[in-house]
């Protein structure tokens, strides 16, 4: 079954640029798309196929996508940044199956 | 404003079923498709199911399939997930979610879900 790899955690200082990985054998041909997941609350849509922004999202939060790797990335990291970021993709194999990523923890120090 | 409210959680046996529902608002309902997603407590999101909005095809992941019926109502603009044989590792915060289509399918809209726990 296809799968996206995320790393567990990652940590970086207020006002640092914060960067989470995702993999996947498909991602040259398909989009991803992020999610970010604070506690107790539901998922937000951050980012969409591969580097679109929805409205409302801050700048700050961008995204590229290089081979078979897409990178969420954000610049002057806040506080209320600290969350659980995962990605999403389709299964490749026409299946309409929709894949996540295992979810990365953004720690604040 | 898109929102989307569900409902139906509540503690069950194995074995046992349950009926989740989503009520949405906001959009033109038939138009898309719309999924479960589920959330296993200190866990990562897993798909569910889906129902398409233009066709009325259904999908569901490995996990559920045979025991998990989705439907929709769009007189009602109400999404459904009939829940039967229900085991422990169904345990899980169950999200609705809108699913937007352009050039790849993504979820623009989430529920703030119901929690289901499979428990004796």
């Amino acid at each position: 079954s296809y799968e996206l790899t995320q790393p567990p955690s990652v940590s970086v200082s207020p006002g640092q640029t914060a960067t989470i990985t995702c993999s996947g054998d498909a991602l040259s041909k398909q989009y991803a798309h992020w999610y970010q997941q604070k506690p107790g609350q539901a998922p937000v849509l951050v980012i969409y196929k591969d580097s679109e922004r929805p409205s409302g999202i801050p700048e700050r939060i961008s995204g590229s996508s290089s081979g078979t790797i897409v990178t969420l990335t954000i610049s002057g990291v806040q506080a209320e940044d600290e969350a659980d970021y995962y990605c999403q993709s389709e299964d490749y194999s026409g299946t309409y199956r929709r894949v996540f990523g295992g979810g990365t923890k953004l720690t604040v120090l | 404003e898109v929102q989307l409210l569900e409902s139906g959680g509540g503690l069950v046996q194995p074995g046992g079923s349950l009926r989740l529902s989503c009520a949405a608002s906001g959009f033109t309902f038939s138009s898309y498709a719309m999924s479960w997603v589920r959330q296993a407590p200190g866990k990562g999101l897993e798909w569910v199911s889906a129902v398409s909005g233009s066709t009325g095809n259904t999908y569901y992941a490995d996990s559920v399939r045979g025991r998990f019926t989705i439907s929709s109502d769009n007189s009602k603009n109400r999404l459904y997930l009939q829940m039967n044989s229900l085991r422990a590792e169904d345990t899980a915060v169950y999200y609705c979610a809108k699913e937007d289509y352009s050039s790849s399918p993504y979820f623009d809209y989430w529920g703030q879900g119901t929690l289901v726990t499979v428990s004796s």
